[in-house]
């Protein structure tokens, strides 16, 4: 069974930084690409950025571009995502998504909250 | 960026009546080489990630109950309920993964009549 479990959420000022990790269990990893996926409080689902297998290629929505870096560590079955200078407009849950050609598969989210 | 627009925003239908959603691209997501649309439906219920329901437009993933149906290619695709239970009210998107960034839908938030 697939299991990402998100970790590394919380509340930091705004110009902050902030790392959150995703560990992935109960399928190759290494196999695919790995995405981050975030949602604003009470809004709908907006793609931030994905790795491919060996880490590359790394793709960014351009609200995060030069702000946000994705990456990962097959040896430890594990996907980051470093946030820097971060905006109140960041707040979100952040999910970790494990992409396929029939689809995503999604941990449970861990919050992160920009406020000072 | 493909963008994607959902219709309606907001539906209520009858416990075992018919429920529609549909989907517009702003660019095709059929992938030429396979012949496959790259094209996802998710429901997500208050609290909870996303749960992919059909994929390729209109594969159903595995456990996913039959009354839940994908149809359409290239650019207009719809989702389908074809007898409304109360365990399907959640706010239902669809999404391109053809090309990045992946886009989503707005949301259709889906209530019972």
């Amino acid at each position: 069974e697939v299991q990402l479990v998100e970790s590394g959420g919380g509340l930091v000022q705004p110009g902050g930084s902030l790392r959150l990790s995703c560990a992935a269990s109960g399928f190759t990893f290494s196999s695919y690409w790995m995405n981050w996926v975030r949602q604003a409080p009470g809004k709908g689902l907006e793609w931030v950025a994905n790795i491919k297998q060996d880490g590359s290629e790394k793709y960014y929505v351009d609200s995060v571009k030069g702000r946000f870096t994705i990456s990962r560590d097959n040896a430890k079955n594990s996907l980051y995502l470093q946030m820097n200078s971060l905006r109140a407009e960041d707040t979100a849950v952040y999910y970790c998504a494990r992409e396929h050609s029939y689809g995503f598969a999604w941990g449970q989210g861990t919050l992160v909250t920009v406020s000072s | 960026d493909i963008v994607m627009t959902q219709s309606p925003d907001s539906l209520t239908v009858s416990l075992g009546e018919r429920a529609t959603i549909n989907c517009k691209s702003s660019q095709s997501v059929l992938y030429s080489s396979n012949n496959k649309n790259y094209l996802a439906w998710y429901q997500q219920k208050p609290g909870q990630p996303p749960k992919l329901l059909i994929y390729w437009a209109s594969s159903r993933e595995s456990g996913v109950p039959d009354r839940f149906s994908g149809s359409g290619s290239g650019t207009d695709f719809t989702l389908t309920i074809s007898s409304l239970q109360a365990e399907d009210v959640a706010v239902y998107y669809c999404q391109q993964y053809y090309s990045t960034p992946y886009t989503f839908g707005q949301g259709t938030k889906l209530e019972i009549k």
